[in-house]
């Protein structure tokens, strides 16, 4: 399977604990993005890596969110002292870099974070 | 401000009949424009684009209007069939006057294609 990937698919955690998910984009992919969603709601942009650098942060991503690209390939996004309203669909999504095709990202299939 | 609106929740069609959902931007420099499909429990499945220099763009059964003028896009889906039954998003990027590495989602119509 080429496509996005990401693990866990779900995760529980208590108020106050940290969580960290992976994301592995399609390989010959060199963008990388983080988005989050709600119940009703479309996808929000978090952050975004071009190979290993992250290019941009939204304001919704606090400083209790960290994201990493060490070598250009997949990805982590770290939440550290979890509230409740973290809960959320977090999803990655890849695209190309050059080209009109950079604009199509592809989505995996998304954590899903519930924190109690 | 939502810059990227999808004012019905909610569509019901008939088997073998057109859908027809609509978006509205209000970012005059969008520069792209994307719908794309979700299932429950999965994430966004990209479905068609198009760029702003066209108004038109076919794929199949599945077909996007866009409008500069009027700040609209549509997509149209013909013949529709039960497995379009999904939440549809529009989705517009970059905002050269914002970001340029995401795309701007709208709130999704969830369209029923009833048998």
């Amino acid at each position: 399977d080429t496509g996005v990937s990401q693990d866990p698919r779900h995760k529980i955690t208590k108020r106050g604990q940290n969580v960290t998910f992976r994301c592995d984009p399609i390989s010959e992919h060199n963008r990388l993005y983080w988005y989050r969603q709600t119940l009703g709601q479309g996808p929000e942009f978090l952050t975004y890596f071009q190979n290993e650098a992250q290019l941009e942060k939204s304001r919704l991503l606090s400083d209790r969110f960290s994201a990493e690209r060490p070598k250009g390939s997949f990805s982590t996004l770290e939440i550290q002292r979890t509230e409740q309203g973290d809960s959320a669909m977090y999803l990655c999504a890849s695209s190309e870099m050059t080209g009109l095709f950079r604009y199509e990202q592809y989505f995996g299939p998304g954590t899903r974070l519930t924190v109690t | 401000d939502q810059q990227v609106k999808q004012n019905s929740p909610s569509l019901s069609v008939q088997e073998g009949r057109i859908s027809i959902l609509n978006c509205d931007y209000t970012n005059s420099m969008f520069d792209y424009f994307l719908w794309y499909k979700k299932y429950p429990a999965e994430g966004p499945t990209f479905l068609i684009s198009i760029s702003s220099i066209k108004d038109k763009n076919e794929d199949g059964r599945f077909t996007v209007f866009l409008n500069k003028s009027a700040k609209h896009l549509s997509l149209h889906i013909v013949p529709s069939q039960p497995g379009d039954s999904a939440v549809y998003f529009c989705a517009a990027g970059p905002n050269y006057g914002g970001s340029q590495g995401n795309l701007i989602f709208g709130k999704g119509t969830k369209l029923s294609v009833k048998p």
